[in-house]
């Protein structure tokens, strides 16, 4: 079965230090990757994408991801974490010719203490 | 820029009613989505079109029935309202072949409670 996992509910960071956010997918092909972002009562903000080429994608706010095809993975980075960054964070995931059907992980609520 | 624009934001209904959830997008994109929000799964999908005339089903489309008369417009209905279907509803809408503009743009949300 294809699936998305975010294998942390939580993650609690100090403000500065690096933050990290995990994200495996089981997802026949190469299919394009994104990262998203919720903040309280709002919809999701795209924050970046993988379609090709280049293993490290840069997005907004600061934020990066790095692409590892062999393990399958796509983990959002910032190096300096910031205490408005904390909101839940979603990975995405989408078959190459699955047009406009996205799957979810579970989410990452973030945490940045001041 | 309107972007992806859902109404009602919060909607109670008794089991039973019907009722259905408006989604209009002003960017020309091709496709577009319903999913719904629930506590530690995620956002799931449950219809999609990639063009007027044309949706398809996602993974939890029971109980939910979806059309596209025109690129603007995705309403979702809901038949026969459960207490399962209590959540969070978005939708999404993205451009179409292109995979360097692939990202989707959401609405809002409505918030539906069903007692």
């Amino acid at each position: 079965a294809q699936s998305v996992a975010q294998p942390e509910d939580q993650v609690n960071v100090a403000e500065g230090n690096p933050l990290t956010v995990k994200c495996t997918y089981s997802v026949s092909g190469n299919p394009y990757l994104f990262w998203y972002v919720q903040y309280p009562n709002r919809g999701l903000q795209f924050l970046l994408k993988y379609i090709t080429g280049d293993n490290l994608v840069k997005g907004s706010y600061g934020f990066e991801a790095e692409f590892n095809k062999s393990q399958t993975s796509f983990h959002l980075k910032k190096p300096s974490a910031l205490v408005s960054d904390s909101a839940l964070y979603f990975c995405a995931v989408r078959k190459k010719d699955s047009w406009g059907k996205l799957q979810f992980g579970a989410g990452t609520q973030v945490v940045v203490t001041p | 820029n309107a972007g992806v624009t859902q109404t009602p934001k919060f909607q109670v209904l008794k089991t039973g009613q019907s009722m259905t959830l408006q989604c209009a997008q002003d960017m020309n994109h091709e496709y577009m989505s319903w999913y719904r929000q629930d506590p530690g799964m995620g956002l799931r999908l449950i219809h999609y079109s990639v063009g007027a005339g044309i949706t398809d089903q996602g993974e939890v489309p029971n109980g939910y029935n979806v059309s596209r008369s025109t690129t603007e417009d995705f309403p979702l209905r809901l038949l026969s309202a459960a207490p399962s279907q209590t959540s969070v509803y978005f939708c999404a809408s993205s451009r179409g072949a292109d995979p360097m503009n692939t990202e989707a743009f959401f609405g809002q949300g409505t918030r539906l409670t069903v007692v």
